[in-house]
């Protein structure tokens, strides 16, 4: 069973666009996040929700939007993309301080590739 | 706020020697690190994790780090590299600060060759 999972795994299309990538996790986990990890591998975190409610918004373009139905999902849609969006995106899940564990579970990214 | 400084970028080793992956962290407050793995086109996987009981911490495939408050360090070891072992590993810190977010700062990452 996949811990934390994404789709699409690819994702390729052209400026202007708008697309979403899905993210659930099965460990029940009550916090998810959004990273981007940029060319230089570079990872840095976007935004978390702890069970439905956002608790992390760090300094992206409102074009970015998390949208969290209930605590296993988190989706990221993305509004008129330009070039500079295309990175991978990881969504990871955490029990964030339940029991003293703060470690973070990533599912496999999602490359986004913007024409 | 917390940082995290990984020292080297690339770190060559022959198969059998010994691996070092250095990272600094700078923590107002007592800090949680971890060490994470990316093989190629793959995500994160936790190799381990300090969360201040042992400071000798033992991980996933023979590695190992040890905290050591006085030189903010958390180094990555392992005493015999493998090709299996090339990849690019992170080094991340986190608090239990009010807002108990969880929010991991990354550092910039650290690609391990093997050389046969």
């Amino acid at each position: 069973d996949t811990a934390v999972s994404q789709t699409p795994k690819y994702l390729v299309t052209q400026m202007g666009n708008d697309k979403s990538i899905k993210c659930e996790q099965n460990l029940g986990h009550d916090t998810m996040y959004w990273y981007k990890q940029d060319s230089k591998k570079f990872l840095k975190i976007m935004f978390s929700y702890n069970n439905k409610e956002l608790i992390i918004n760090e300094t992206v373009p409102n074009r970015f939007s998390p949208k969290s139905p209930d605590k296993a999902h988190l989706n990221l849609h993305i509004n008129s993309l330009e070039l500079g969006d295309s990175a991978v995106y990881f969504c990871a899940s955490s029990p964030a301080g339940t029991s003293g564990t703060y470690e973070q579970y990533f599912g496999p990214g999602t490359r986004l590739t913007v024409t | 706020a917390q940082s995290v400084t990984q020292l080297g970028s690339h770190v060559s080793v022959s198969e059998g020697a010994l691996v070092l992956l250095r990272c600094n962290y700078s923590s107002s407050v007592p800090p949680y690190l971890f060490w994470y793995v990316q093989y190629p086109n793959q995500g994160l996987q936790l190799l381990l994790k300090y969360t201040s009981a042992a400071t000798l911490v033992k991980g996933i495939n023979g590695f190992e780090a040890e905290f050591k408050k006085s030189e903010t360090s958390f180094h990555l070891t392992k005493p015999s590299a493998h090709m299996s072992d090339a990849a690019e590993y992170f080094c991340a810190v986190t608090t239990d600060g009010s807002s108990n977010t969880g929010k991991l700062i990354f550092g910039q990452g650290t690609t391990l060759q093997v050389k046969p």
